[in-house]
C-alpha cells in the first residue's frame, strides 16, 4: 500500500515564525500536492511538484513556497507564518501519469497564534 | 474558471434508505474523482471516472458521469452507519493532473 507520511499530526506556532511541514512517499510517485482544507471551503490546492526540483502554483500559492529535493519528499514552507494560515494540511502524491488517485496523508493540523 | 458544486452539503438520512448527491462541474473534463474522509482522518479514493458514462459500484456506492451535462452522482442504497463520512468529488482541471474539489458532503446515517 501507498503511504504518505506527514511528520507532524499537530503544530502549533507564532505569527511570524518561519513553518516547515514534511512529507514523506514510498512509492516513487513522480507528483506530490499540497491542500489545505478549511470547514465549509473543501480542500484547495498550494502548490505541486511533478519531479525533482520542479513546483506549480496551484489556487491559493500566496504565502507559501515549496522544496522538492528529493523524489519521494516535498516541504512546505510558510515564510512568516499568520493566523489566516491556521488550517488542515494534506500532502498527496500519484504516479505521474492520467487517470491515477491521489494518495493522502493523516494531515498536519497547524494552529498559528 | 473550473467550479465544482456539490448538493446537498449536508445529509441526514435513516439506514436502510436510498439516495444520491449529485456533483456538477462548470468546464469541460472527463476525468472526476470521489473520495471518502471519515472524521479526524485523511481522504481515501472511491471511485475514478474517466469517461462519459462510465459508472463503477462499490458495495452499497455506486457513481456516474455524464460529462456532456457536466453531472456525477453518487447512489446510496440500503444506507448503513458505516457510510456515515464526508464525501467529496474533484474534478481535473484541463488535463492539468490539478484536481479541483468540492466542498464536500457531510453524511449521517442515522440507525
Amino acid at each position: 500500500d501507498v503511504k504518505v507520511t506527514q511528520s507532524s499530526r499537530y503544530l502549533v506556532k507564532r505569527t511570524g515564525e518561519k513553518v516547515f511541514l514534511e512529507c514523506v512517499q514510498d512509492m516513487d510517485h513522480e507528483n506530490m500536492f499540497w491542500y489545505r482544507q478549511d470547514p465549509g471551503l473543501g480542500l484547495r490546492l498550494i502548490y505541486f511538484s511533478y519531479d525533482v526540483k520542479m513546483k506549480e502554483k496551484g489556487d491559493i500559492p500566496e504565502g507559501y513556497s515549496v522544496s522538492r529535493e528529493k523524489k519521494e519528499r516535498f516541504s512546505l514552507i510558510l515564510e512568516s507564518a499568520s493566523t489566516n494560515q491556521t488550517s488542515m494540511y494534506l500532502c498527496a502524491s500519484n504516479v505521474g501519469i492520467y487517470m491515477t488517485p491521489l494518495h493522502f496523508g493523516n494531515g498536519t493540523r497547524l494552529t498559528v497564534t | 474558471e473550473l467550479k465544482v458544486e456539490q448538493n446537498p452539503l449536508f445529509l441526514s438520512m435513516q439506514e436502510g434508505k436510498n439516495y444520491t448527491i449529485y456533483c456538477n462541474y462548470s468546464t469541460t473534463s472527463d476525468r472526476l474523482y470521489w473520495y471518502r474522509q471519515d472524521p479526524g482522518k485523511s481522504l481515501e479514493s472511491l471511485f475514478v471516472l474517466l469517461s462519459n458514462g462510465a459508472v463503477k459500484q462499490e458495495g452499497r456506492l455506486m457513481a456516474s458521469l455524464d460529462t456532456k451535462a457536466r453531472l456525477s452522482t453518487l447512489h446510496i442504497t440500503a444506507a448503513v452507519h458505516d457510510l456515515s463520512a464526508t464525501y467529496f468529488c474533484a474534478v481535473e482541471k484541463g488535463g492539468s493532473e490539478k484536481l479541483v474539489f468540492g466542498k464536500g458532503m457531510k453524511l449521517t446515517v442515522n440507525p
